[in-house]
């Protein structure tokens, strides 16, 4: 199985709101990525958990949190975000990168709309 | 710092070659991959070098020179479905070994 999951496909959200989104992966992978893509744009990195403790945050605003429950699973926590936010928001998955260098794999995304 | 460069748009027509490339300035680099985004849609991995050479996968080659900050990802046969944005990211050890990709060239095969 070399499939990373992600949901919702969608979601639309106020400025108020607080929603949370989800990535799983079943293929023994210790590192988990949240990129942030824009329209016709290359994916921006945001967050790199290894061994499910944070190990980068690339200056994400703090309307972001992410989380990482367990080595198979990431979250990303979404609160009082801005219309500018609004992207697909892609999960990966890797071995460990301190081990050298590996492909990652990619979910298809959740569409964010910020209303 | 890191800087990537690769053409913004490309046309190619059915059954012909095309090559995409992508340039690079960093330090400790560690590696480059290229990978295929439809629209939409996850980018999937095509290919990866880590040493100067062609690397080659059927219908999809990747060639990096380390000494000129250089590859291409070289393209034959095309079929309309390779209508597609094509992402080079290059991995250096002064990252984490942490992905950073070029802005993409947008390919649009005609046929």
């Amino acid at each position: 199985d070399t499939e990373v999951t992600q949901t919702p496909k969608h979601l639309v959200m106020g400025m108020t709101n607080k929603k949370s989104l989800k990535c799983e992966q079943h293929m023994g992978h210790r590192a988990m990525y949240w990129y942030k893509q824009k329209a016709k744009k290359p994916p921006e990195l945001m967050f790199v958990y290894s061994y499910e403790k944070l190990s980068i945050n690339e200056s994400v605003p703090s309307r972001f949190s992410p989380e990482c429950p367990n080595s198979s699973l990431l979250n990303l926590h979404l609160h009082a975000l801005q219309p500018e936010d609004s992207a697909l928001y892609l999960c990966a998955s890797s071995q460990d990168p301190s081990g050298g260098v590996y492909e990652q794999y990619f979910g298809p995304g959740t569409r964010l709309t910020v209303t | 710092g890191q800087n990537i460069d690769q053409p913004t748009e490309m046309t190619a027509t059915e059954g012909a070659i095309v090559q995409i490339n992508c340039t690079y300035q960093t330090s400790g680099f560690n590696g480059l991959f290229w990978y295929q985004q439809h629209a939409g849609e996850a980018p999937t991995f095509l290919s990866y070098n880590v040493l100067d050479g062609l690397e080659e996968k059927g219908r999809f080659s990747s060639f990096l020179s380390r000494s000129k900050g250089y590859s291409y990802l070289l393209l034959k046969e095309l079929q309309m479905k390779d209508s597609a944005s094509y992402l080079c990211a290059v991995v250096s050890r002064n990252y984490g070994q942490n992905f950073v990709f070029g802005p993409g060239t947008r390919l649009s095969v005609l046929p």
